[in-house]
């Protein structure tokens, strides 16, 4: 059975800092590419950040890029997002998902974790 | 960016009934990347479709979809009591990988 189940959210002060992690069992983590998708209280989906199957390539939205750093170690099965001066707006519960791609096809995320919520405030 | 907007913010109907959602995209969505998710209160989201018309594993007949280009539509054929959700589409042909901004589907 595929688990995805994340960990690491909590209360930090505005300018602070946090490591969220991920942790994945069930199939062969180092085929996927993998992402994090956050929603606010009340709000949509917003996509954040992706990361490829060997961790060589990652990507970001606009409004993260340079605060937030994915990383990734396919030994320990274990996905993280280093998030750093954080902001109000960034208060979210953070859903890590998996995505698989085989050639030139790519699949969209199929299995998300349960989420973790970070809040962000004085 | 490719922004999706979906119509309508919310849909008000009966159990039994159909459910016509809409998502439109700013530009074409190449190779029809195009999925739907379903979120209920609480939980994470389930991917309903891929490849803008496949149903994923374990989703009922009741869910199609269909679409290419800039408009895709997902349609229920007869609510079920379980299918009061958010509904969002995604494209994921690149970065980044953005949602619409939902569709409530909620009992009348």
């Amino acid at each position: 059975e595929v688990q995805l189940v994340e960990s690491g959210g909590g209360l930090v002060q505005p300018g602070g800092s946090l490591r969220l992690s991920c942790a994945a069992s069930g199939f062969t983590f180092s085929n996927y590419d993998m992402h994090w998708v956050r929603q606010a209280p009340g709000k949509g989906l917003e996509w954040v950040s992706a990361i490829s199957a060997g961790g060589d390539k990652t990507y970001y939205t606009d409004s993260v890029k340079g605060r937030f750093t994915m990383s990734r170690d396919n030994s320990m099965n274990t996905l993280y997002l280093h998030m750093t001066s954080l902001r109000a707006e960034d208060t979210a519960v953070y859903f890590c998902a998996s995505r698989y791609c085989t050639g030139n096809i790519c699949y969209p995320l199929d299995s998300w974790g349960q989420g973790t919520l970070v809040t962000v405030s004085s | 960016e490719i922004v999706l907007t979906q119509s309508p913010g919310t849909l008000s109907l009966s159990p039994g009934e159909r459910a016509t959602l809409s998502c439109r995209a700013s530009q074409s969505v190449s190779s029809s990347y195009l999925a739907w998710y379903q979120q209920k209160p609480g939980q994470a989201p389930r991917l309903l479709i891929y490849g803008a018309s496949s149903r994923a594993t374990g989703i009922p007949d009741r869910f199609r979809a269909s679409g290419s280009g800039t408009d895709f539509t997902l349609t229920i054929s007869r609510l079920e009591p379980e299918d009061f959700a958010v509904y969002y589409c995604q494209q994921y042909v690149r970065s980044p990988w953005t949602f619409g901004q939902g569709t409530k589907v909620e009992i009348k």
